[in-house]
């Protein structure tokens, strides 16, 4: 496809489960970044890589957070022990190099019970 | 701390109309880009527009304008003949201080146009 993918486009977790966010960027992007998004407000950024280093995580709002982009592609975003407040939307986005417009995707909409 | 103010939660404009929206960052880079994005209701985010910070000259996209003041770090973006199809959120980017590989957003303003 011509632009960013995200799957699933919708989850609902019980608190406690862990749950797996994918994102495919545009093919031949370098850059990829994850935000947070509540509900009327920005996003907010959570981590980004250049290829398959992860070079910023400073967003990640705790250790249950974990993203990875083993081969410089495909990233997932992982969050373990899922807890009410983890619910929102979360953005994948990918730049053709660092500084670069970002190009997002549709987005995951979580929602912890 | 935020880096990106957008002090305008609100706006409505009627259509065909002109309306501008404010934008103020803080990053301490020399060169650098500025972006302004688009967010309908329930639908992803796409790109209106962007600035680079060592061109004195105005981005221009159509429509819409931005009007760039790098000394005072403003980036307000300007919607010419507005349609309703422009109803949406809008958000201010800019890369944090310190930093030009991530962007920070602002908390965004809801435009509605209305005929």
């Amino acid at each position: 496809g011509a632009g960013v993918s995200q799957s699933p486009r919708y989850k609902v977790a019980k608190r406690g489960q862990d749950v797996a966010l994918r994102c495919d960027p545009i093919s031949g992007h370098v850059s990829l970044f994850w935000y947070q998004q509540a509900l009327g407000q920005g996003p907010e950024f959570l981590t980004y890589f250049q290829n398959e280093a992860q070079l910023d995580k400073s967003g990640l709002p705790s250790d249950r957070f974990f993203a990875e982009r083993p081969e410089g592609s495909v990233s997932t975003l992982k969050i373990q022990r899922t807890q009410q407040e983890d619910s929102a939307v979360y953005l994948c986005a990918s730049s053709r190099r660092i500084g670069n417009e970002q190009f997002f995707g549709p987005g995951t909409r979580l929602t912890v019970l | 701390a935020q880096t990106v103010t957008q002090s305008q939660p609100e706006m409505s404009v009627q259509e065909a109309e002109t309306v501008t929206l404010s934008c103020t960052y803080d990053t301490s880079e020399n060169n650098y880009y500025l972006f302004w994005y688009k967010q309908p209701p329930s639908r992803q985010m796409i790109l209106v527009i962007r600035q680079e910070a060592y061109k004195q000259q105005n981005a221009t996209e159509n429509r819409f304008s931005v009007n760039f003041q790098k000394a005072a770090k403003s980036f307000s973006l300007k919607i010419s003949d507005s349609q309703l199809g422009d109803t949406a959120m809008y958000f201010c980017a800019s890369p944090p201080p310190g930093n030009t590989d991530k962007l920070i957003f602002g908390t965004g303003t809801r435009l509605q146009v209305f005929p």
